[in-house]
């Protein structure tokens, strides 16, 4: 059975950092472009939006412009974890992180992926 | 960027009937589009991929349709676990996939 399991988040002020982990279970991170991760947001009382993705290698992170520059995606293949690391976060920033396994296919360089399952989600309150 | 818009925004439907959601794209997606129902304090969960394929364990009831830029989900027989907020996404524009703004679906 595909589980994420995830950790972090907390509060941090405007410009602060901060990590959320996604450790998955009933797959692993393995060296091949069959699996694929991706990070999805929610502000309070708002909508769904994507935030990031990396191939399984790191050759290739694909990153929404609001988050651009500012947030990295690793990860320990070992410990089958995804991380987010968030830096100079604002109260824009402010929501509930969500890891989502990507399903679809890949062609010509393009990922077609909807989202199932989904970790249970973690909260990033910035606020001073 | 294409921008995805559900209506109504809210929809109010006695347990027992029937329920349309609609979502619209801005461009052409094909029939790469997923659904997703949402209860408070939960994570999304998938119904619907490319369109119209139900996920796995999602009841008969749920059923997506249309291709394009004009997308429906329809909730036959609505049950009490139904009511809750439903997105769309496109995932045809890689790396930019984007959800619509969601549905809320409460009971009459």
């Amino acid at each position: 059975q595909v589980q994420l399991v995830q950790s972090g988040g907390g509060v941090v002020q405007p410009g602060g950092s901060l990590r959320v982990s996604c450790e998955v279970s009933g797959f692993t991170l393995t060296n091949n472009d069959l699996h694929w991760v991706h990070w999805v947001r929610q502000a309070p009382g708002k909508g769904l939006e994507w935030v990031a993705f990396a191939r399984y290698d790191g050759s290739n992170k694909y990153y929404a412009d609001s988050v651009k520059d500012r947030f990295a995606i690793s990860r320990d293949n070992s410990k089958n974890t995804l991380y987010l690391q968030m830096d100079v976060l604002t109260a824009e920033d402010t929501a509930v992180y969500y890891c989502a396994k990507g399903v679809g296919h890949y062609t010509g360089g393009d990922y077609y992926n909807w989202f199932d399952p989904w970790g249970q989600g973690t909260l990033v309150t910035v606020s001073s | 960027e294409k921008v995805m818009t559900q209506s109504p925004a809210t929809l109010s439907v006695s347990p027992g009937e029937r329920a349309t959601l609609s979502c619209r794209a801005s461009q052409n997606v094909n029939n790469n589009l997923a659904w997703y129902q949402q209860k408070p304090g939960q994570a999304p969960r998938l119904l619907i991929y490319g369109g119209s394929t139900r996920a796995t364990g999602i009841p008969v009831r749920f059923s997506g349709s249309g291709s394009g830029t004009e997308f429906t989900l329809t909730i036959t027989s609505l049950q009490s676990e139904d009511f809750a907020v439903y997105y769309c996404q496109q995932y045809n524009n890689w790396p930019l996939y984007s959800f619509g703004q969601g549905t809320k679906l409460e009971i009459k």
